[in-house]
């Protein structure tokens, strides 16, 4: 069965506290893993596409890398304006839908 | 451009009573997507059209739940009869073939 795992659940960092979200998965062929920004009150922004083993991708403060059973999302240096829930989806290669699985999200605080 | 929109973006009805969320896409979006968010859960896949066909309902809970896509344009989802499980955030999400999702804000459905 394909599925994401996020972890941890919540992070708490002073601003300019670098740290790293993961994310774990297992799905049947993997044609693309997402990572999503989600506001309160808001739908999920789209931040990057990594699609194999190896495969970094960077913006701002954000860079996510990509192996065979799990992504990363570093961000060095934060701001409070990063503080947001961070989304991580799948898309599996034994759907022809271009349907997302998704994990539960990890909610991050940054504390000026 | 505009982005993905969606209408209401928050509903309160009665148990038993119907309501209708409706999305508009991205100009030039064949894939259309609907998802929903249960409080405490994931965001999980209801349905997949491309233009005005349904690919994939794989995600739909049961037949109380309708969804249409006229002309392949703005797509509607009709809950009825609605019950207290039906509650939480419904996302309307459209692509081009093969590339990100990008998602509307969602709309908040509180069945009481």
């Amino acid at each position: 069965e394909d599925q994401v795992t996020q972890s941890p659940e919540a992070l708490r960092l002073q601003e300019g506290e670098s740290s790293s979200l993961n994310c774990s998965y297992t799905v049947s062929g993997l044609r693309g893993l997402f990572w999503y920004r989600q506001d309160p009150g808001k739908g999920p922004e789209f931040l990057f596409t990594l699609y194999s083993a190896g495969e970094e991708k960077e913006k701002e403060r954000l860079k996510a890398t990509l192996t065979k059973k799990e992504s990363f999302l570093h961000i060095t240096a934060p701001k409070p304006e990063d503080s947001a829930t961070y989304l991580c989806a799948v898309r599996p290669g034994s759907s022809n839908t271009g349907k997302l699985i998704f994990g539960q999200g990890t909610t991050l605080q940054v504390k000026p | 451009e505009a982005g993905v929109t969606q209408f209401p973006s928050h509903s309160v009805i009665e148990k038993g009573q119907t309501v209708t969320l409706r999305c508009d896409p991205i100009s030039g979006h064949d894939n259309l997507y609907w998802y929903r968010r249960v409080m405490g859960k994931e965001i999980k896949f209801l349905l997949h059209f491309v233009k005005e066909s349904k690919q994939d309902e794989s995600g739909m809970p049961n037949n109380r739940f309708l969804a249409e896509r006229t002309g392949g344009t703005y797509s509607t989802l009709k809950v009825q009869p609605a019950e207290l499980e039906d509650s939480g955030v419904y996302f309307c999400a459209s692509t081009k073939v093969g590339t990100e999702a990008f998602f509307g804000q969602g709309t908040r459905l509180t069945v009481v």
